[in-house]
């Protein structure tokens, strides 16, 4: 059974960093590429940031380029997203999700809760 | 970037009538749609992916179409557990996702 938990959630002060986890299970995690997606409360989802099986591709939306960095572990099963100089427009739930080679979506975490808030 | 339109923003159906939600690109995207269901609370779920491939599990009343820049999800006949909000995605240049804003289908 394919599992993606997130973790690294909490309540950060505008300005401050905040480093996210999911660690992933069920399935062999160098072969997919893996993403971030962002819903703010009451909002729809926006994605934030993909990463390809081995590292080579990344991207990031315009929205937290050049403050976000995603990394994977692949001997950890796991993938990260670093998130710097965070404000309140970063608050909402990250979930984590696998993207088979269609590109798409097929497997979603449960999200950890980020809210920036002085 | 792509940018995606769904409409209606809500939807009014009654249990076993039909529900067709639309979804735009505002550049083609070929066949690279993929349409999500999100119940409150709960992450979102694959349905449909290459515009018009069923997702394991996902039963028949749920059918997709389109390609380009238009792109329509067909609910046959609305169950109770089909009220939720749905999102199409595109997936054409990687890696660069983006959703639409949802349709929220209400019970009528």
């Amino acid at each position: 059974e394919v599992q993606l938990v997130e973790s690294g959630g909490g309540l950060v002060q505008p300005g401050r960093s905040l480093r996210l986890s999911c660690a992933a299970s069920g399935f062999t995690f160098d072969d997919y590429a893996m993403h971030w997606v962002r819903q703010a409360p009451g909002k729809g989802l926006e994605w934030v940031s993909g990463i390809s099986w081995n590292s080579g591709s990344i991207g990031y939306a315009d929205s937290v380029k050049g403050r976000f960095t995603i990394s994977r572990d692949n001997a950890k099963n796991s993938l990260y997203l670093q998130m710097n100089s965070l404000r309140a427009e970063d608050t909402a739930l990250y979930y984590c999700a696998k993207g088979p080679a269609g590109g798409h979506f097929d497997y979603w975490g449960q999200g950890t809760l980020v809210t920036v808030s002085s | 970037e792509i940018v995606m339109t769904q409409s209606p923003a809500t939807l009014s159906v009654s249990p076993g009538e039909r529900a067709t939600l639309s979804c735009r690109a505002s550049q083609s995207v070929s066949s690279n749609l993929a349409w999500y269901q999100q119940k409150p609370g709960q992450a979102p779920r694959l349905l449909i992916y290459g515009a018009s491939t069923r997702a394991t599990g996902i039963p028949a009343r749920f059918s997709g179409s389109g390609s380009g820049t238009e792109f329509t999800l067909t609910i046959s006949s609305l169950q109770s557990e089909d009220f939720a909000v749905y999102y199409c995605q595109q997936y054409n240049n990687w890696p660069s996702r983006t959703f639409g804003q949802g349709t929220k289908v209400e019970i009528k």
